[in-house]
C-alpha cells in the first residue's frame, strides 16, 4: 500500500525566487492538504485540494497557490520567497467517501525548503 | 477559533517509566481527536484517533481518552522505550477538513 509520497526531499531558494513543491497521495485517496512547518512549532494548514478545486484555505497570502491533477497528486507553489517561507512542508491525503469527508489525514515525509 | 494546547517540553523520563502528556482542546461541536508522532528528520504518522466522547484511541502501547467533560485528550504509556523519543502533536479536526495542531512535546527517553 503506497503511501504518501513527495519531492523533492530538500530545496535551496534564494529570496524572490519561485518553487514548486510535489505530492502524490496515499493509494485511494483523494484529497490532498498542505501544511508549513516552521522550525519547533505544529503545522499550520496552508489549503486542500480535492476534485482539482481549492476547497479550503489557512491564514496564507496569495503567494502561496496550488494545483490538483486528475490523478489526485498535487502541487503546492511559493513566489517570491522570503526568509521566513523557510519550513517544512507536509503534504497529507485523505478520502470523500459518499460525500463524507473522511477526518483522518496521513502524511508524507515532507520538503525541507530553506531560503537564503 | 479552535485551538489546541499542549504541556510544553522536552519531557526527559528513564526507560519503562510512565508517560503522560496533557492535551487540551478549544473547538465548537464535536471534533475527531488524533496524536501524531514526529521522528526526527520526518513527517508525521498518525499514532491514534478518536471520535467522540469516552472513545479511547490505542496504538503500540499508547493510548488517550476523548474527555468532553475537560476538552481533554491526554497521551498515556505505561513504560516508554529509547525508540519512543519523538515530538507528539495534538490535533483535532472539527469536520471543517482542515486539522488544528498543538505545538508539540518533545520526549526524551533515556536508556
Amino acid at each position: 500500500d503506497a503511501g504518501v509520497t513527495q519531492s523533492p526531499t530538500h530545496l535551496i531558494k534564494t529570496r524572490g525566487q519561485q518553487v514548486t513543491l510535489r505530492c502524490s497521495p496515499k493509494s485511494g485517496h483523494d484529497t490532498v492538504s498542505w501544511y508549513q512547518q516552521a522550525l519547533g512549532q505544529g503545522p499550520q494548514f496552508i489549503f486542500q485540494y480535492y476534485e482539482e478545486e481549492e476547497r479550503q484555505r489557512g491564514n496564507f497570502p496569495d503567494r502561496f497557490s496550488g494545483h490538483q491533477f486528475p490523478n489526485y497528486s498535487s502541487e503546492l507553489n511559493v513566489n517570491a520567497l522570503l526568509l521566513g517561507d523557510s519550513a517544512l512542508y507536509l503534504c497529507a491525503s485523505s478520502l470523500v467517501a459518499g460525500g463524507v469527508w473522511g477526518d483522518t489525514q496521513y502524511f508524507g515525509p515532507g520538503t525541507r525548503l530553506t531560503v537564503l | 477559533g479552535d485551538s489546541v494546547t499542549q504541556m510544553e517540553g522536552p519531557v526527559t523520563l528513564s526507560e519503562e517509566a510512565f508517560l503522560t502528556i496533557n492535551c487540551t482542546y478549544t473547538a465548537t461541536g464535536y471534533p475527531s481527536l488524533f496524536w501524531y508522532v514526529q521522528y526526527p528528520g520526518e513527517g508525521l504518522q498518525l499514532l491514534l484517533k478518536a471520535t467522540k466522547a469516552d472513545d479511547k484511541g490505542s496504538n503500540k502501547g499508547f493510548e488517550a481518552t476523548y474527555r468532553k467533560e475537560t476538552t481533554s485528550f491526554h497521551l498515556e504509556k505505561g513504560s516508554v522505550q529509547v525508540s519512543d523519543s519523538a515530538v507528539y502533536f495534538c490535533a483535532l479536526n472539527p469536520g471543517r477538513r482542515a486539522l488544528t495542531f498543538g505545538s508539540g512535546t518533545r520526549l526524551q527517553v533515556q536508556p
